[in-house]
């Protein structure tokens, strides 16, 4: 079963809107982290923005917030006022806490492709 | 701070050829993961590190494949042989556990792997 769900293949946004790239996860593990990353066509995998599942507030990193809807299992990240730079490749990944020392592997979704136009 | 170096950037190899992998984590890090991104199976993790021991190898494809982590500074990813499906982007992270709070994984550049 899909751990990540990243719907959107592909997005859009007019450069100065914000945008919202959905995530959602699968996991019975009460204790799980959410982390999003960003590709740009260059490859490097950058990181983003974390959200702890038991964190009482969503994240916000500057620009970059993620909509955590615990109940539903879902962490949207949101990006407002899009730059051209932002186009790039977006993945949102999930690590559980299940196992020996409270650390385990990022499992990451498809990823969002999202094109800023002028 | 210097990130996580691996090497070399693009390899270009012949089915049947061995192939090396090779990453320097972020010193200090304790974790170390090996990742693959192809366009149809996205990214997979192939196998991760912690204090140099082998902690889950599942994402290993198949025996052809390799990992090792001889000392805190150093990792290998082995392919032998390799085929052209093993054709990809392999992604070494690292990571600190030992900061207290949550530790995203730091990424190399990839290396990326062309077997013809």
């Amino acid at each position: 079963a899909q751990k990540i769900t990243q719907t959107q293949p592909g997005m859009f946004v007019q450069e100065k809107e914000a945008v919202t790239l959905d995530c959602t996860y699968d996991t019975s593990d009460p204790s799980y982290g959410l982390f999003w990353y960003k590709q740009p066509s260059s490859g490097e995998m950058i990181f983003l923005i974390y959200q702890g599942s038991y964190d009482q507030q969503n994240a916000t990193e500057g620009r970059y917030s993620l909509n955590f809807q615990k109940a539903r299992k879902s962490a949207n990240l949101v990006i407002s006022a899009s730059q051209l730079g932002d186009s790039a490749m977006y993945f949102c990944a999930m690590r559980e806490a299940r196992f020996s020392g409270g650390y385990n592997k990022l499992i990451f979704g498809a990823g969002t492709r999202l094109a800023v136009h002028p | 701070d210097a990130g996580v170096i691996q090497s070399p950037r693009h390899e270009v190899t012949e089915m049947g050829q061995e192939v090396t992998l090779r990453c320097k984590p972020i010193s200090g890090h304790d974790y170390l993961f090996w990742y693959r991104q192809t366009m149809m199976r996205g990214l997979e993790l192939l196998i991760y590190f912690n204090n140099n021991v082998p902690i889950d190898d599942s994402g290993m494809p198949e025996d052809r494949f390799s990992a090792k982590m001889p000392n805190a500074s150093f990792s290998t990813l082995k392919i032998q042989p390799s085929e052209p499906r093993d054709s990809a982007v392999y992604f070494c992270a690292s990571s600190n556990s030992r900061t207290g709070r949550p530790s995203p994984l730091h990424f190399g550049n990839g290396t990326r792997l062309t077997v013809t």
